[in-house]
């Protein structure tokens, strides 16, 4: 069993559509919950970043860490053709070594 | 602020070579981490660096190896090249307190053929 895992998808959904991505995780050592965003040829990039349990909001996103069911989301509210990518899970435990799930590939249709 | 830079950002090689990759971090974060991308396996750590010394290490054979200069800097190197290690190969900096925000370059996309 994967220490993280996060269904690969193919997600696509209508532009406006609210968008949830999920990832469940087994080492309850991992403090550190972060989403990355990665586009075609790129490097993934740093959305949203959460210490411990709790809600993390920031514009059309929001991130949400429940440390009791081992499971974390991403919510990407209004969404845009802009936001088409692979979003990646990744969390640590301070030993400067992230694990990722296997991303999400999500696509917005105008 | 200058991201990351990492070059080349495409690489042919043969079975049997070697290569290296450079990576050069954010202005002032002394923390650099190398990971291994592909369809299949996702992102995968190679190894960490931090003030010149390796921290950290993920479950690669030794024909992968780095280092880090004083200016952090940094060099992965990977030896008798075969076919499964075409990937891309991604060069993440932080200022390595513990956080654990990484910053990613573009990366280096390696085909060995």
């Amino acid at each position: 069993q994967k220490e993280v895992e996060q269904d690969p998808g193919p997600l696509s959904v209508p532009e406006g559509a609210i968008v949830s991505l999920n990832c469940t995780y087994s080492n309850s050592a991992f403090q550190y919950f972060m989403w990355y965003r990665q586009y075609s040829r790129k490097g993934p990039e740093l959305l949203m970043y959460t210490y411990s349990s709790g809600n993390k909001e920031d514009g059309r996103f929001t991130a949400q860490v429940d440390k009791s069911s081992k499971y974390i989301s991403l919510f990407i509210r209004d969404s845009q053709p802009s936001d088409s990518a692979t979003y990646l899970c990744a969390m640590g435990r301070g030993a400067q070594k992230l694990v990722f799930g296997q991303g999400t590939r999500l696509t917005i249709n105008p | 602020k200058a991201g990351v830079t990492q070059t080349p950002r495409y690489l042919i090689k043969t079975r049997g070579q070697q290569v290296t990759l450079s990576c050069s971090p954010i202005s002032g974060h002394r923390s650099v981490s190398w990971y291994q991308q592909t369809p299949g396996q996702g992102l995968q750590f190679l190894f960490e660096y931090f003030s010149e010394t390796q921290r950290n290490k993920g479950n690669f054979p030794g024909r992968f190896s780095g280092r880090q200069f004083s200016n952090s800097r940094s060099e992965m190197n990977v030896s008798t090249l075969e076919l499964g290690d075409s990937a891309l190969y991604l060069c993440a900096s932080s200022d390595g307190q513990g956080d654990e925000k990484l910053f990613f370059g573009s990366g280096t996309q390696l085909s060995v053929l």
